[in-house]
């Protein structure tokens, strides 16, 4: 079975710096999708950035950007110029065959 | 553009009582899946709706846990009888197309279920 590690369990980081946040997996697969999610204090959880494995090129969303290491399994979240209201927990998930997996999360806290 | 929407949104109940959560997707959305999201862990995949067929419960205990999704459009996850374990908050999200799981999944606001 495919299993989501996130080593982190909390970060904090001051208004307007990067940060980096940490997810590894393990599969047997050669397809499938990873994705982090945000879950903002009381408020519904979204989606952050998605990364399909077979594109070798990393995905971007604006200040958000991933650093896909197929090989070794890993898939880190970058959060430039950080705000204020980036301050959730960040999900990594796998997803492959009907199967989705979410890692245990970190708590990020953006500081003024 | 309605969310996902979930009721109720708390529960408190007491061992071997049974309860029903209730879930209404965005409109047009083909997948639905249950979580459940246990305190200081990731929500876990019980249960995935295509329309109104099941496309995986692999993790849904089934001796205490049932789910149905009729019509294709509102779904309903009932627990009987629950345990102090089954506390957790129970999480709906819904996907606009079948068997995409690359798809962007749109999440309710979850209903907290407290076990006594």
């Amino acid at each position: 079975a495919q299993t989501v590690t996130q080593s982190q369990p909390e970060m904090s980081v001051q208004e307007a710096e990067t940060v980096t946040l940490s997810c590894t997996y393990d599969t047997s697969e050669n397809n499938y999708y990873l994705f982090w999610y945000k879950q903002p204090p009381s408020r519904q959880m979204i989606l952050v950035i998605r990364q399909e494995a077979y594109k070798q090129q990393n995905a971007t969303e604006n200040r958000f950007s991933v650093n896909f290491q197929k090989a070794a399994k890993s898939f880190s979240l970058k959060i430039s110029d950080s705000q204020l209201g980036d301050t959730a927990m960040y999900f990594c998930a796998f997803y492959n065959n009907n199967d989705m997996r979410f890692g245990a999360g970190t708590r990020l806290t953006v500081k003024p | 553009e309605a969310g996902v929407a979930q009721s109720p949104r708390y529960k408190i109940i007491e061992k071997r009582q049974s309860v029903a959560f209730w879930c209404n997707p965005i409109s047009g959305h083909a997948t639905l899946y249950w979580y459940q999201q246990i305190l200081g862990q990731g929500p876990k995949l019980l249960i995935q709706f295509q329309n109104n067929g099941v496309v995986d419960d692999s993790q849904l205990p089934k001796d205490r846990f049932s789910a149905e999704r009729l019509k294709g459009v509102d779904s309903t996850l009932k627990i009987q009888p629950a345990k102090l374990e089954d506390s957790a908050v129970y999480l709906c999200a819904s996907s606009l197309t079948p068997g995409q799981g690359k798809d962007t999944q749109y999440f309710g606001p979850g209903t907290r279920l407290t076990v006594l």
